[in-house]
C-alpha cells in the first residue's frame, strides 16, 4: 500500500521560503506523477503543481513565479519550495500521487503551514 | 481559467435518501478531465470518480457520476452515515486545474 507523508516546518515567517518534503513508502517514486495541493483553513482546494519522476514539472500559473517542485529518486521523496510567502499561503499542504495527471489517488495526511511573524 | 460552480452549497438529507450534487463549468470540460473527491473533517480528500463517470477502486456503487460539456453530476443513490462529507469536483483539462468550492452533505 502506497503511503505518503509530508514533513517540514509548521511555521514560516512572511517573505521567507516554505519548504516541504513528501516521503513515499510502499512503492517507488520512479514512476507516476507527484503533486502538491493546498487548502487554506476552512476553504477549498488549490492545485500547486506536479512533477513527473523524470523531473518534468507543471505549475499553477498563479504560483509559478514562486514555486519549485523537485524529486529525489534516491530517497523516494519529492519536495515543494514556495518563496516570498505571505499570510495568504497559510494552508494545509497535501502531497499526492496521481493515477493519471489530474487524478490524485493517494494522498498524504496533510501538514498545516502557518505564515506568521 | 475555468471556474467550477458547485450547487447546492449545502445539502441536508437523511440516511437512505438520494443526493444529487451539481458541478457547472464556465466553459466546456472534457469528460475525461472531470474528477470528484470526498473530504471528511480533518482528513485528506479521497478520490471517488474520475473521467466523469468511472468509480475509483473500492468506491461503492451507490456513487455515480455523469454529465458532459459544462454540466456534471455526482449522485449518491442511498446515503449511508459515512457519506456525510464535503464533495469537490475538479477539472484538469485546462490549465490551471481548478476545483469547485465544494458541496457539504449534512445530516438532516
Amino acid at each position: 500500500q502506497v503511503q505518503l507523508q509530508e514533513s517540514g516546518p509548521g511555521l514560516v515567517k512572511p517573505s521567507e521560503t516554505l519548504s516541504l518534503t513528501c516521503t513515499v513508502s510502499g512503492g517507488s517514486i520512479s514512476s507516476y506523477y507527484w503533486s502538491w495541493i493546498r487548502q487554506p483553513p476552512g476553504k477549498g482546494l488549490e492545485r500547486i503543481g506536479y512533477i513527473y519522476y523524470s523531473g518534468s514539472t507543471n505549475y499553477n500559473p498563479s504560483l509559478k513565479s514562486r514555486v519549485t517542485i523537485s524529486v529525489d529518486t534516491s530517497k523516494n521523496q519529492f519536495s515543494l519550495r514556495l518563496t516570498s510567502v505571505t499570510a495568504a499561503d497559510t494552508a494545509v499542504y497535501y502531497c499526492a500521487r496521481e493515477f493519471d495527471p489530474g487524478i490524485a489517488y493517494y494522498w498524504g495526511q496533510g501538514t498545516l503551514v502557518t505564515v506568521s511573524s | 481559467e475555468i471556474v467550477l460552480t458547485q450547487s447546492p452549497g449545502t445539502l441536508s438529507l437523511s440516511p437512505g435518501e438520494r443526493a444529487t450534487l451539481s458541478c457547472r463549468a464556465s466553459q466546456s470540460v472534457s469528460s475525461s478531465s472531470l474528477t470528484w473527491y470526498q473530504q471528511k473533517p480533518g482528513q485528506a480528500p479521497r478520490l471517488l470518480i474520475y473521467g466523469a463517470s468511472s468509480r475509483a477502486t473500492g468506491i461503492p456503487d451507490r456513487f455515480s457520476g455523469s454529465g458532459s460539456g459544462t454540466d456534471f453530476t455526482l449522485t449518491i443513490s442511498r446515503l449511508e452515515p459515512e457519506d456525510f462529507a464535503v464533495y469537490y469536483c475538479q477539472q484538469s483539462g485546462s490549465s490551471p486545474w481548478t476545483f469547485g468550492q465544494g458541496t457539504k452533505v449534512e445530516i438532516k
